[in-house]
């Protein structure tokens, strides 16, 4: 059960776009489309923000979208705005009926 | 709308036991899986367990196996974890979380705390 591996912070201004990787094996992200993305807040629960790589909740906004080739899903947000400033971990269901989720990454916007 | 809130966080000393809780409300509870998901201080996100919507299968990451029980009382739309053998590096705070769909995790509460320490 080790962590997905995510890049430990990202950074960009405002306006543009920033991707954030998540790569795990063929026992998780690469075996099945079950990868979810969240989003924190300091001090918050964690926020889902995308479901099944690359579907979006109700509500959440079409600046964020995911994808996937092999075993390494990404997350894209476009035109960075400064209340996207938070922590993003990925997440994949497991061969072992189990969850895992990524190292967490830091997005910092300029 | 959908409510979780988790209760039975606190101090404890290493070696003891603690159970906490999630009441949900405001969705069909025995419809869904329910997990509960940890967050050491300054730390990452870490999965803990997971019960089906029945309580017919349970999962658990190898760190808290065979010391953490996950259970519900769908009578009672009401989740549980029983914690025993608590050790230092279990000092998190811990979420339930509503399975929107499959390992999808739509819903949270807002996390109760457990400090392990002598």
């Amino acid at each position: 059960q080790s962590a997905l591996t995510q890049p430990a912070s990202v950074s960009g201004s405002p306006g543009q776009s920033i991707t954030i990787s998540c790569t795990g094996t063929s026992s998780d992200v690469g075996g099945y489309n079950y990868v979810s993305w969240y989003q924190q807040h300091p001090g918050k629960a964690p926020k889902l923000m995308i479901y099944n790589v690359n579907n979006r909740p109700s509500g959440v906004s079409n600046r964020f979208s995911g994808s996937k080739s092999g075993s390494t899903a990404s997350l894209t947000i476009s035109g960075l705005q400064a209340e996207d400033e938070a922590d993003y971990y990925c997440s994949s269901y497991t061969s072992s009926s189990t969850l895992v989720f990524g190292g967490g990454t830091k997005l910092t916007v300029l | 709308q959908v409510q979780l809130v988790e209760s039975g966080g606190g101090v404890v000393q290493p070696g003891r036991s603690l159970r906490l809780s999630c009441a949900a409300s405001g969705f069909t509870f025995s419809s869904f899986g329910m997990h509960w998901v940890r967050q050491a201080p300054g730390k990452g996100l870490e999965w803990v367990t997971v019960i089906s919507y029945d309580g017919s299968n349970e999962y658990y990451a190898d760190s808290v196996k065979g010391r953490f029980t996950i259970s519900r009382d769908n009578s009672k739309n009401t989740l549980y974890m029983q914690m025993n053998s608590l050790r230092d590096e279990d000092t998190a705070v811990y979420w339930c979380a509503r399975e929107g769909g499959k390992s999808l995790l739509d819903y949270w509460g807002r996390g109760t705390l457990v400090t392990v320490s002598s």
